[in-house]
Parts: C-alpha cells; sequence; structure tokens
C-alpha cells in the first residue's frame, strides 16, 4: 500500500534552517513526490517536485530558500532562512494508478 | 497567471445534492487532468477524484471513500470543471480544492477552496 509518512510538527528559529522529511513506504521507495505549502487560512500553494535522485523542479515564484533532496525512501524539504511566513503546514504527495496520496503534514512553527 | 476558482459551495442537509464548480483561466484548460481534494477543517488534505483530458477519453479515478457518490465532470468549451456530491453525508464536510495535474502528474495550481457544510 502507498502510503506517506510526515512528523506532525517541527519547529525552528527565525533565520534558522529546517529540514522536513516525507517517507515512503516499502515498495515505493522510488516514487517521486511533490511539496506543498498551506499557511494559515489560505488554499495550498505547490512548492515543487521532488525526484527519487534528488532532483526537482520549483513551482512559480518559489524561493531559492526551499530545495529538495533524497536519500532511499526519504524525501527532504528543506527551508533556509527561515521566515515568519513559512510557518505553515507541509504536505508531501504521491501518486500510482488511479490514485492520489497525500502525508499527513508537518506543522512548521517559526520561533 | 493561472486562477481557479471554486463556487457552490453552502450548508446541505444530509443525504443532499450539491454541484460545485471551478472555473479556470490563464492556461489551456482542455490540455490537463484535473483533480478535487477535500480538507476536513483542521485535518489534513485528502484526494477527492480526478477527470482526464479528451486525448485520454475523459476518464476519471475516485477515491474509494467516495466513489459511488461523487461524479467528477467538465466542459472544456467553458473552461470549467465540477464536482457532483449525491448522499451528502457530515463527514463530507470540508473545504474542496479544484486542482490543476501538472503533465508529471502531481499537482501545480490549487485554487481558494469552497466550503461545503452538511448538517440538519
Amino acid at each position: 500500500q502507498l502510503v506517506l509518512t510526515q512528523s506532525p510538527s517541527a519547529s525552528a528559529s527565525l533565520g534558522a534552517s529546517v529540514k522536513l522529511t516525507c517517507t515512503l513506504s516499502s515498495g515505493h521507495t522510488n516514487y517521486a513526490i511533490a511539496w506543498h505549502q498551506q499557511q494559515p487560512e489560505k488554499g495550498p500553494r505547490y512548492l515543487m517536485k521532488l525526484n527519487s535522485d534528488g532532483s526537482h523542479n520549483k513551482g512559480d515564484g518559489i524561493p531559492d530558500r526551499f530545495s529538495g533532496s533524497s536519500s532511499g525512501a526519504e524525501r527532504y524539504l528543506t527551508i533556509s532562512s527561515l521566515q515568519s511566513e513559512d510557518e505553515a503546514d507541509y504536505y508531501c504527495q504521491t501518486w500510482s494508478t488511479g490514485i492520489q496520496v497525500f502525508g499527513g503534514g508537518t506543522k512548521l512553527s517559526v520561533l | 497567471e493561472v486562477y481557479l476558482v471554486e463556487s457552490g459551495g453552502g450548508l446541505v442537509q444530509p443525504g443532499g445534492s450539491l454541484r460545485l464548480s471551478c472555473a479556470a483561466s490563464g492556461f489551456t484548460f482542455s490540455d490537463h487532468f484535473m483533480d478535487w481534494v477535500r480538507q476536513v477543517p483542521g485535518k489534513g488534505l485528502e484526494w477527492v477524484g480526478r477527470i482526464r483530458n479528451k486525448a485520454n477519453s475523459y476518464t476519471t479515478d475516485y477515491a474509494a471513500s467516495v466513489k459511488g457518490r461523487f461524479t467528477v465532470s467538465r466542459d472544456d468549451s467553458k473552461n470549467s470543471l465540477y464536482l457532483h456530491i449525491n448522499s451528502l453525508k457530515t463527514e463530507d464536510t470540508a473545504v474542496y480544492y479544484c486542482v490543476r495535474t501538472a503533465a508529471s502528474y502531481f499537482f501545480d495550481y490549487w485554487g481558494q477552496g469552497t466550503l461545503v457544510t452538511v448538517s440538519s
């Protein structure tokens, strides 16, 4: 079964960096994913597509502070130079024939 | 610039029906697969269903949780996407988002959402 696992919460200080993790289920460790950001009271926004080799394609207007990387079943979203507006929920998404799957989301707090 | 604007949400009684609409602009609507995703207030994102483009025979897929009650349709002449919901349940209460699918099958643009509340 295709499942994405995310930690429910994370926190980091203003100006620091944070690395969020999305883990693919066994048997699906070579899948690409997409990262989406949802700021409070807003709709989600696409950040990037992240491949198993770590290559990624960011959405329109996404700052260079956002980057992605991969290792095995893990897909990472790194946000550097954290700003207050980065406080948001972050979701990973993947897909297979006939289905789309989301992780449970990580709530990022910027201290 | 890509815009997706949902409408049609509101308060509906259990057992009722509803049609949500999504008006698309800023891109060639007919080229893209389109999806609906919902979010129960305070909870995570849940994929609802997809409709492919004409080249893929407008075929549809649905999440197991909604199959048989939800129908995704589109009108390429109007650049519009629709979600028909029948036999509404209280657990269908959610914000419903219209989402564009990129060529590589991930979601690359989201609407602002429309809230559906199912309550007597």
